[in-house]
């Protein structure tokens, strides 16, 4: 069965400080990751996927298929990245539901 | 454009009775979700449907929930009779067509408290 674990409810940092949330996952076939952010009273939103390689607000994710991780990373934290941080999974051959792990809180510290 | 609309945003009942939500998703979605999120955890698929056909539901609480979307627009989630572990947010998202490669959309979520 596919799962997503976040082994980290909360991770507090201080501003300037490098950042790694963590997100392993476990499916048999080629998965699609995503990270979703959800921000201080707003609504769950992507932050980014796999496929894109890209960098959004700084942050980037790697997927290592060898070690089925898809970890998020930021060099230099802000402020304003202080929110609860999804790991999500999609299986190709299971229609576009997503399989979310439990989420962690990232608080940036001044 | 317009995100996914939610209503309500807030709902208080007692155990045994019925609550509905509503949902209306981006103009032109084809595929729209609703999920679970109870405190403490990521959100999980209840029913998923393709315009107004149900792809996934394995993981809907049949004897006591149900969804439809008539038109293949709108959709309504229906608790009947709520017990208090159906307390949670209920997340209503769209998306284009359903496929890999999609972007889910996600609406502000109604909470529901069951006493």
């Amino acid at each position: 069965a596919q799962r997503v674990t976040q082994p980290e409810k909360l991770l507090s940092v201080f501003k300037g400080a490098p950042v790694e949330l963590k997100c392993n996952y476990s499916y048999s076939g080629s998965p699609e990751l995503f990270w979703y952010v959800q921000y201080s009273r707003q609504r769950l939103q992507l932050l980014l996927r796999h496929i894109s390689r890209e960098s959004i607000k700084g942050f980037t994710a790697d997927l290592n298929k060898g070690e089925t991780s898809f970890h998020l990373k930021k060099p230099f934290a802000q402020e304003e990245d202080s929110a609860m941080y999804y790991c999500a999974l999609r299986a190709y051959n299971q229609g576009g539901k997503l399989i979310f792990g439990q989420g962690t809180e990232l608080s940036v510290k001044p | 454009e317009a995100g996914v609309a939610q209503s309500p945003r807030y709902k208080i009942i007692e155990k045994r009775q019925s609550v509905a939500f509503w949902c209306n998703p981006i103009s032109g979605h084809a595929t729209l979700y609703w999920y679970q999120q109870i405190l403490g955890q990521g959100p999980k698929l209840l029913i998923q449907f393709q315009n107004n056909g149900v792809v996934d539901d394995s993981q809907l609480p049949k004897d006591r929930f149900s969804a439809e979307r008539l038109k293949g627009v709108d959709s309504t989630l229906k608790i009947q009779p709520a017990k208090l572990e159906d307390s949670a947010v209920y997340l209503c998202a769209s998306s284009l067509v359903g496929f890999p490669g999609d972007t889910q959309y996600f609406g502000p979520g109604t909470r529901l408290t069951v006493l």
